[in-house]
This record gives C-alpha cells, structure tokens and sequence, in this order.
C-alpha cells in the first residue's frame, strides 16, 4: 500500500516563475494538506483540500493556490516566485476526520 | 494563532542515555501528535496524543491537557532516534489543520 507520493523530489526555479507540485494521497484517504518547511523551521500550515473545495486557509498570499482532483490527488500553486519561498513542501493525506501521514516532500530553491 | 514551544531546541546524547522533551501550547487543542523528522525530511508519525498517555516500544508520551503540556520520552537512545522531533497541535473545528513548534534537534553519538 503506497504512502503519501511527492514529485519532484527537488526543483530549481528563477525569481518571478511559476511552479507546480503534486501529490497522491495514501491510498483511501480523502483530504490533502499542503505545508511549507523553510529551514530550520517547523512545517507551516498553506492549505488544505477536501471534496474538491479548499476547507482551511493558513496566513499565504494569494501566490499560493491549489486544486484536488476526483480522485483525490492534489497540485500546489505557487506563482511570481520569490526568493523567500525557497523550502520543503510537504503534503499530508488524511480522512477528513484524522490521521496524517506526510509524504517526503519537494526540495524547491528559487535562484 | 496558538503558539507552540519545545524545548531544548537541541539535544546532544551519548547512545544508550534516555532524554525527555517537552512541548508547550497556549490554547485547548483537540488533536497533538509528536513526529519525527528524518535527515531526508520525511516526517513520521510517532505518537496521537491528545491527552493521556502511551507508549512504543522504547517511545512514550504524555500529554496533561488541562496543564497545557505534552512530553516525549526516549529511552535507551540508538543513533537511529538522531533527527528533528515535532510536537503539532489542532484547535477544536480546524479541520486538522496542525500547528508545529521549531523542533527539538536530536544528535545520538556512538
């Protein structure tokens, strides 16, 4: 039974571009929430999805987006680029009623 | 927001020494959960404990809600335990969405 799966493990982009990171959920589970981790940081909550709708908004502009699809899969957003948002993104999957499991996370550095 | 704080941010141990580390939360949480984060950034689950308390083999936890703390003990620590220990939380009607605090960084040496 596969986990939560991230790609691209690791991703370079210039300041001012776009990025997309995606994620399948553990198998079963219906809800995707998307945090970053800067270094030496705790993760911080960006957002979290469930039937296809964003359910709860953390303190991001509106640079960051996202989507889920029917079949549960999720995409994170994040548009102009800046310098600052060099960091891990980690998903995490659960029923909407609990019980996380995070995947491995993206790797992004904007140069 | 609630604000959550661990301590000691950084934890140096001898193997075979037991540690304790500590997360405190400003406000009643409906969910907590310890996670261990590997050098490649994977975080696992340790514990979901949001009161009371439990124990995994060499890992336990307790959590005494009314007082606003939760702790984590190791104990007979293996190179293996080395990496970032989190304590999250969850405000009632959030829908999960989890608060974490800066981390306790485990070093285990031979």
């Amino acid at each position: 039974d596969a986990g939560v799966t991230q790609s691209p493990t690791h991703l370079i982009k210039t300041r001012g571009q776009q990025v997309t990171l995606r994620c399948s959920p553990k198998s079963g589970h219906d809800t995707v929430s998307w945090y970053q981790q800067a270094l030496g940081q705790g993760p911080q909550f960006i957002f979290q999805y469930y039937e296809e709708e964003e359910r709860q908004r953390g303190n991001f502009p509106d640079r960051f987006s996202g989507h889920q699809f029917p079949n549960y899969s999720s995409e994170l957003n994040v548009n102009a680029l800046l310098l600052g948002d060099s960091a891990l993104y980690l998903c995490a999957s659960s029923f909407w009623t609990g019980g996380y499991t995070f995947g491995s996370g993206t790797r992004l550095t904007v140069v | 927001g609630i604000q959550v704080e661990q301590s000691p941010p950084d934890l140096i141990l001898q193997e075979g020494a037991n540690s304790t580390l500590r997360c405190n939360f400003s406000d009643s949480v409906n969910n907590l959960q310890w996670f261990h984060q590997n050098p490649w950034g994977q975080l696992i689950n340790l514990f979901y404990i949001p009161s009371g308390t439990k124990q995994n083999g060499r890992l336990s936890a307790t959590t005494v809600a009314t007082e606003r703390y939760s702790l984590l003990y190791i104990s007979s620590s293996q190179t293996t335990d080395s990496g970032v220990y989190f304590c999250a939380v969850a405000l009632p009607n959030t829908g999960n969405q989890f608060y974490f605090g800066t981390g306790t960084s485990l070093t285990v040496i031979p």
